[in-house]
Protein backbone atom coordinates (compact mmCIF):
# COMPACT_ATOMS: atom_id res chain seq x y z
CA UNK A 1 0.00 0.00 0.00
CA UNK A 2 0.95 3.51 -0.34
CA UNK A 3 3.70 4.67 2.11
CA UNK A 4 5.29 7.96 3.74
CA UNK A 5 9.23 7.51 5.23
CA UNK A 6 10.79 10.28 7.27
CA UNK A 7 13.53 8.80 7.94
CA UNK A 8 15.39 11.00 10.87
CA UNK A 9 13.35 10.87 13.99
CA UNK A 10 15.17 13.48 15.38
CA UNK A 11 17.03 16.02 13.77
CA UNK A 12 19.10 18.59 16.58
CA UNK A 13 21.02 21.92 15.13
CA UNK A 14 22.03 25.13 15.80
CA UNK A 15 20.28 28.19 15.62
CA UNK A 16 21.05 29.46 11.56
CA UNK A 17 22.56 26.25 9.85
CA UNK A 18 20.20 25.27 7.22
CA UNK A 19 17.47 22.77 7.92
CA UNK A 20 16.53 19.86 5.77
CA UNK A 21 13.86 16.99 7.11
CA UNK A 22 13.65 14.23 4.30
CA UNK A 23 10.41 12.94 3.33
CA UNK A 24 9.57 10.09 0.52
CA UNK A 25 6.69 8.43 -0.36
CA UNK A 26 5.42 5.67 -2.56
CA UNK A 27 1.87 5.52 -4.08
CA UNK A 28 0.39 4.27 -7.02
CA UNK A 29 -1.00 7.05 -7.93
CA UNK A 30 0.28 9.60 -10.81
CA UNK A 31 -0.92 12.58 -9.17
CA UNK A 32 -0.08 12.57 -5.42
CA UNK A 33 -0.71 15.13 -3.02
CA UNK A 34 2.31 15.81 -0.21
CA UNK A 35 1.97 17.67 2.96
CA UNK A 36 4.17 18.85 5.33
CA UNK A 37 2.12 19.55 9.13
CA UNK A 38 4.22 21.07 12.03
CA UNK A 39 3.30 20.22 15.50
CA UNK A 40 4.88 22.82 18.46
CA UNK A 41 4.98 21.59 22.14
CA UNK A 42 1.48 21.14 23.68
CA UNK A 43 -0.39 22.07 20.67
CA UNK A 44 -1.95 20.47 17.69
CA UNK A 45 -0.69 19.91 14.03
CA UNK A 46 -1.52 22.24 11.56
CA UNK A 47 -0.42 22.75 7.85
CA UNK A 48 3.04 24.76 7.16
CA UNK A 49 2.53 23.54 3.52
CA UNK A 50 1.45 21.51 0.59
CA UNK A 51 2.45 20.47 -3.19
CA UNK A 52 0.48 19.02 -6.02
CA UNK A 53 2.77 20.15 -8.87
CA UNK A 54 5.58 18.25 -9.84
CA UNK A 55 9.13 20.37 -9.45
CA UNK A 56 7.09 23.72 -8.44
CA UNK A 57 8.89 24.91 -5.27
CA UNK A 58 6.48 25.79 -2.81
CA UNK A 59 6.81 28.29 0.11
CA UNK A 60 5.25 29.17 3.87
CA UNK A 61 6.57 30.86 6.63
CA UNK A 62 10.18 30.37 5.46
CA UNK A 63 9.62 27.06 4.92
CA UNK A 64 10.07 25.97 1.25
CA UNK A 65 9.55 22.02 -0.46
CA UNK A 66 9.30 20.57 -3.68
CA UNK A 67 7.66 17.61 -4.98
CA UNK A 68 9.43 15.70 -7.23
CA UNK A 69 7.72 12.89 -8.93
CA UNK A 70 10.73 10.95 -10.09
CA UNK A 71 12.29 10.80 -7.15
CA UNK A 72 8.94 10.56 -4.96
CA UNK A 73 10.15 13.22 -2.68
CA UNK A 74 9.13 16.23 -0.71
CA UNK A 75 11.95 17.67 1.21
CA UNK A 76 11.42 20.40 4.04
CA UNK A 77 14.02 22.98 3.90
CA UNK A 78 14.91 26.15 5.43
CA UNK A 79 18.01 28.23 5.12
CA UNK A 80 18.20 29.45 8.45
CA UNK A 81 16.93 27.64 11.76
CA UNK A 82 15.86 29.54 14.47
CA UNK A 83 14.71 28.66 17.69
CA UNK A 84 11.03 28.47 17.13
CA UNK A 85 11.38 26.25 14.40
CA UNK A 86 11.86 23.61 16.87
CA UNK A 87 8.99 21.45 16.38
CA UNK A 88 7.40 17.93 15.53
CA UNK A 89 7.13 17.99 11.68
CA UNK A 90 4.85 15.25 9.98
CA UNK A 91 4.78 14.61 6.01
CA UNK A 92 1.67 13.04 4.70
CA UNK A 93 0.46 12.24 1.43
CA UNK A 94 -3.17 11.80 0.37
CA UNK A 95 -4.01 8.63 -0.65
CA UNK A 96 -7.56 7.44 -1.99
CA UNK A 97 -9.82 4.97 -0.85
CA UNK A 98 -12.84 4.33 -2.36
CA UNK A 99 -14.31 7.66 -3.75
CA UNK A 100 -12.34 10.05 -0.81
CA UNK A 101 -8.72 10.73 0.40
CA UNK A 102 -7.13 10.06 3.25
CA UNK A 103 -3.87 10.74 4.37
CA UNK A 104 -1.51 9.04 5.25
CA UNK A 105 1.25 10.16 7.54
CA UNK A 106 4.50 9.52 8.05
CA UNK A 107 6.53 8.78 11.03
CA UNK A 108 7.30 12.40 12.36
CA UNK A 109 10.36 13.93 12.59
CA UNK A 110 11.43 16.09 15.69
CA UNK A 111 13.21 18.97 15.03
CA UNK A 112 15.20 20.82 17.48
CA UNK A 113 17.11 24.21 17.16
CA UNK A 114 20.03 24.58 20.12
CA UNK A 115 21.50 28.20 20.53
CA UNK B 1 -9.24 29.42 10.46
CA UNK B 2 -11.17 26.40 10.79
CA UNK B 3 -12.63 26.62 14.88
CA UNK B 4 -12.18 22.53 16.03
CA UNK B 5 -12.94 22.53 19.53
CA UNK B 6 -12.79 19.00 21.90
CA UNK B 7 -13.49 18.26 25.28
CA UNK B 8 -12.90 17.61 27.60
CA UNK B 9 -9.08 18.62 27.54
CA UNK B 10 -8.00 16.16 29.90
CA UNK B 11 -9.68 12.82 31.54
CA UNK B 12 -8.39 10.49 33.83
CA UNK B 13 -10.71 7.20 33.40
CA UNK B 14 -10.76 3.43 34.98
CA UNK B 15 -10.12 0.49 33.35
CA UNK B 16 -13.68 -0.90 32.04
CA UNK B 17 -15.28 2.55 31.80
CA UNK B 18 -16.89 3.94 29.22
CA UNK B 19 -15.49 7.41 28.01
CA UNK B 20 -16.86 9.35 25.61
CA UNK B 21 -14.77 12.13 23.73
CA UNK B 22 -16.36 14.76 21.84
CA UNK B 23 -15.46 17.33 19.31
CA UNK B 24 -17.21 20.24 17.77
CA UNK B 25 -16.64 22.04 14.09
CA UNK B 26 -18.15 25.94 13.48
CA UNK B 27 -16.76 25.60 9.88
CA UNK B 28 -19.31 23.20 7.94
CA UNK B 29 -17.18 20.58 7.25
CA UNK B 30 -17.92 17.77 5.54
CA UNK B 31 -15.31 15.63 6.81
CA UNK B 32 -14.22 14.70 10.07
CA UNK B 33 -11.77 12.35 11.90
CA UNK B 34 -10.58 10.75 15.01
CA UNK B 35 -6.90 10.76 15.75
CA UNK B 36 -4.34 8.76 18.69
CA UNK B 37 -1.21 10.21 18.99
CA UNK B 38 1.71 8.28 20.69
CA UNK B 39 5.36 8.73 20.69
CA UNK B 40 7.10 6.81 18.15
CA UNK B 41 3.77 6.00 15.83
CA UNK B 42 3.24 9.58 15.05
CA UNK B 43 -0.62 9.77 14.21
CA UNK B 44 -2.80 7.39 13.52
CA UNK B 45 -6.66 7.67 12.36
CA UNK B 46 -9.06 5.76 14.35
CA UNK B 47 -12.23 6.39 12.57
CA UNK B 48 -13.62 9.26 10.25
CA UNK B 49 -16.87 10.31 8.81
CA UNK B 50 -17.91 11.77 5.13
CA UNK B 51 -20.92 13.95 6.87
CA UNK B 52 -23.39 13.39 9.63
CA UNK B 53 -24.99 10.01 10.27
CA UNK B 54 -21.55 8.50 8.69
CA UNK B 55 -18.87 6.78 10.30
CA UNK B 56 -15.57 4.51 8.39
CA UNK B 57 -13.02 2.88 10.27
CA UNK B 58 -9.38 3.88 10.01
CA UNK B 59 -6.36 2.17 10.54
CA UNK B 60 -6.57 1.57 14.51
CA UNK B 61 -10.35 1.02 15.25
CA UNK B 62 -10.49 -2.07 17.60
CA UNK B 63 -11.78 -1.01 20.61
CA UNK B 64 -13.37 2.50 19.27
CA UNK B 65 -16.63 3.50 18.39
CA UNK B 66 -17.20 6.64 16.52
CA UNK B 67 -20.91 9.10 16.34
CA UNK B 68 -21.34 11.50 13.79
CA UNK B 69 -24.72 13.05 14.34
CA UNK B 70 -24.62 16.34 12.84
CA UNK B 71 -22.57 18.11 10.60
CA UNK B 72 -20.97 19.69 13.52
CA UNK B 73 -20.41 17.07 16.02
CA UNK B 74 -18.24 13.98 16.41
CA UNK B 75 -17.81 11.69 18.67
CA UNK B 76 -15.34 9.29 19.47
CA UNK B 77 -16.38 5.97 22.37
CA UNK B 78 -14.47 4.28 24.49
CA UNK B 79 -17.12 1.42 25.74
CA UNK B 80 -14.42 -0.56 27.95
CA UNK B 81 -11.50 1.65 28.54
CA UNK B 82 -8.00 -0.23 28.86
CA UNK B 83 -4.76 0.77 29.97
CA UNK B 84 -3.34 0.22 26.44
CA UNK B 85 -6.24 3.41 25.25
CA UNK B 86 -3.94 6.11 27.24
CA UNK B 87 -2.99 8.63 25.06
CA UNK B 88 -3.31 12.27 23.21
CA UNK B 89 -6.63 12.05 21.09
CA UNK B 90 -7.24 14.64 18.23
CA UNK B 91 -9.79 15.50 16.06
CA UNK B 92 -9.48 17.25 12.65
CA UNK B 93 -12.36 18.58 10.19
CA UNK B 94 -12.02 18.72 6.19
CA UNK B 95 -13.43 20.41 3.66
CA UNK B 96 -13.89 17.46 1.83
CA UNK B 97 -12.11 19.22 -1.38
CA UNK B 98 -10.44 16.03 -1.84
CA UNK B 99 -6.92 14.70 -2.28
CA UNK B 100 -5.91 18.59 -1.73
CA UNK B 101 -8.37 19.21 1.54
CA UNK B 102 -5.87 20.73 4.60
CA UNK B 103 -7.23 19.41 7.89
CA UNK B 104 -7.86 21.31 11.06
CA UNK B 105 -7.12 19.76 14.17
CA UNK B 106 -8.58 20.55 17.49
CA UNK B 107 -6.25 21.08 21.01
CA UNK B 108 -6.42 17.65 21.50
CA UNK B 109 -7.75 15.56 24.68
CA UNK B 110 -5.45 13.70 27.03
CA UNK B 111 -6.63 10.56 28.28
CA UNK B 112 -5.05 8.34 31.59
CA UNK B 113 -6.70 5.24 31.70
CA UNK B 114 -5.66 3.68 35.11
Amino acid sequence: GDSVTQTEGLVTLTEGLPVMLNCTYQTIYSNPFLFWYVQHLNESPRLLLKSFTDNKRTEHQGFHATLHKSSSSFHLQKSSAQLSDSALYYCALSDRMDSNYQLIWGSGTKLIIKP
Amino acid sequence: EAAVTQSPRNKVAVTGGKVTLSCNQTNNHNNMYWYRQDTGHGLRLIHYSYGAGSTEKGDIPDGYKASRPSQENFSLILELATPSQTSVYFCASGEGLGGKDTQYFGPGTRLLVL
